[in-house]
């Protein structure tokens, strides 16, 4: 099967700019997150979906962090404005419940300059 | 606050060595553990897990021991190949919550 997808892989912006990243989890995974993980760090949750619901955004910035999946199936993350301590890699998972194995994609590399 | 740390920031061992990689949980009410490998430019990889009430597990070429007397577990990895370099994590959860609390993870080096 397919895995989690995410782009892009990099991007580079200045501060007090805004970017979107974007994840299609695997096919008929109801659940999907979203992890912040800075360098040398392991993951950190920012926000979880069941279907299109949220289920727990309590570590999601939201002065400048939003995140939607609209139809249950793809999501997207957005950052506006960034910092600087925003650099990081984001990563996407899927999982078909709430069980605590899930699967993770290869991340999106952001750097805030 | 809940947290999951690790002894050893960096490992280095011989090829075919075997590996043991330590992690240390702060909350006793976890009763659920995962391994976790990330190679460079990729998402974390599921290796294996533990429930609270075993003390040990087996997989493929690695071992989980849990040690809930004084929070801590570990990973063993017999017969260390080039293709285990990695930076590996644990993850602590609780059955309440599907929420995973990750450590800061461990560079396991494998030289020839």
């Amino acid at each position: 099967e397919a895995g989690v997808a995410q782009s892009p892989r990099y991007k580079i912006i200045e501060k007090r700019q805004s970017v979107a990243f974007w994840c299609n989890p695997i096919s008929g995974h109801a659940t999907l997150y979203w992890y912040q993980q800075i360098l040398g760090q392991g993951p950190k949750l920012l926000i979880q979906f069941q279907n299109n619901g949220v289920v727990d955004d309590s570590q999601l910035p939201k002065d400048r962090f939003s995140a939607e999946r609209l139809k249950g199936v793809d999501s997207t993350l957005k950052i506006q404005p960034a910092k600087l301590e925003d650099s990081a890699v984001y990563l996407c998972a899927s999982s078909l419940g709430t069980d605590r194995g899930r699967a993770f994609g290869s991340g999106t590399r952001l750097t805030v300059v | 606050g809940e947290s999951v740390g690790l002894h050893l920031p960096t490992l280095s061992v011989q090829e075919g060595d075997n590996s043991i990689i330590n992690c240390a949980y702060s909350n006793s009410a976890s009763d659920y553990f995962i391994w976790y490998k990330q190679e460079s430019g990729k998402g974390p990889q599921f290796i294996i897990d533990i429930r609270s009430n075993m003390d040990k597990r087996q997989g493929q070429r690695v071992t989980v021991l849990l040690n809930k007397t004084v929070k801590h577990l570990s990973l063993q990895i017999a017969a260390t190949q080039p293709g285990d370099s990695a930076v590996y994590f644990c993850a602590e959860s609780h059955s309440n919550t599907d929420k995973l609390i990750f450590g800061t993870g461990t560079r396991l080096q494998v030289f020839p």
